[in-house]
């Protein structure tokens, strides 16, 4: 059972450059999330999903858009990279809506330069 | 907004011996607490959960203690191992949200041999 599957794993961008970060689950899971993480720091909510053809911003947002169009992918798309954006992406999903705990996959570590 | 933090950024505990890692949070109305290790590359992964109903839950080796009343969270590992060496993170949710949890700033944590 893969769980939740991120790619790619490690990526350099230029400033300015664009790029989208994959994230997929087999869980047939509803709830999905995205969440960046710098360094020596806890875990920040940049989008979240409660189902396909529905996302919501979390406390981080800007620079970032989402799309859900199926239960399974929740890509994650920089349009304009800024060294700011430097951050290992974290993807995680779960099975119902809240008080439970959520799966993650192993990031995606990201570089700006 | 509310946040979840770590009274310290890195335990050093002797191998064998018993490790508490402490956990405060601010938002009263969290009712769902949870507990991740993340190990180097890696995305977290559960540890173990405790709901506000309850103060103590106890897993394989680990127990949660959850104190309202000062709102202090801790987790408890027996008999540390080599393999307990990563950063530990405390997460609460504030039920009925589907937008995740929120994540402290993790404690690592290193097993002397």
């Amino acid at each position: 059972n893969a769980g939740v599957t991120q790619t790619p794993k490690f990526r350099i961008l230029k400033i300015g450059q664009s790029m989208t970060l994959q994230c997929a689950q087999d869980m047939n899971h509803n709830y999905m999330y995205w969440y960046r993480q710098d360094p020596g720091m806890g875990l920040k909510l940049i989008y979240y999903s409660v189902g396909a053809g529905i996302t919501d911003k979390g406390e981080v947002p800007n620079g970032y858009n989402v799309s859900r169009s199926t239960t399974e992918d929740f890509p994650l798309r920089l349009e304009l990279a800024a060294p700011s954006q430097t951050s290992v992406y974290f993807c995680a999903s779960s099975a119902v809506r809240s008080n439970s705990p959520l799966h993650f996959g192993n990031g995606t570590r990201l570089t700006v330069t | 907004g509310e946040s979840v933090g770590l009274h310290l950024p890195t335990l050093s505990v002797q191998e064998g011996d018993n490790s508490i890692i402490n956990c405060a949070y601010s938002n009263s109305a969290s009712d769902y607490f949870i507990w991740y290790k993340q190990e180097s590359g890696k995305g977290p992964q559960f540890i173990i959960d405790i709901r506000s109903n309850m103060d103590k839950r106890q897993g394989q080796r680990v127990t949660v203690l959850l104190n309202k009343t000062v709102k202090h969270l801790s987790l408890q590992i027996a008999a540390t191992q080599p393999g307990d060496s990563a950063v530990y993170f405390c997460a609460e949710s504030s039920g009925g949200g589907a937008d995740g949890l929120t994540f402290g700033k993790g404690t690592h944590l290193i097993i002397q041999p």
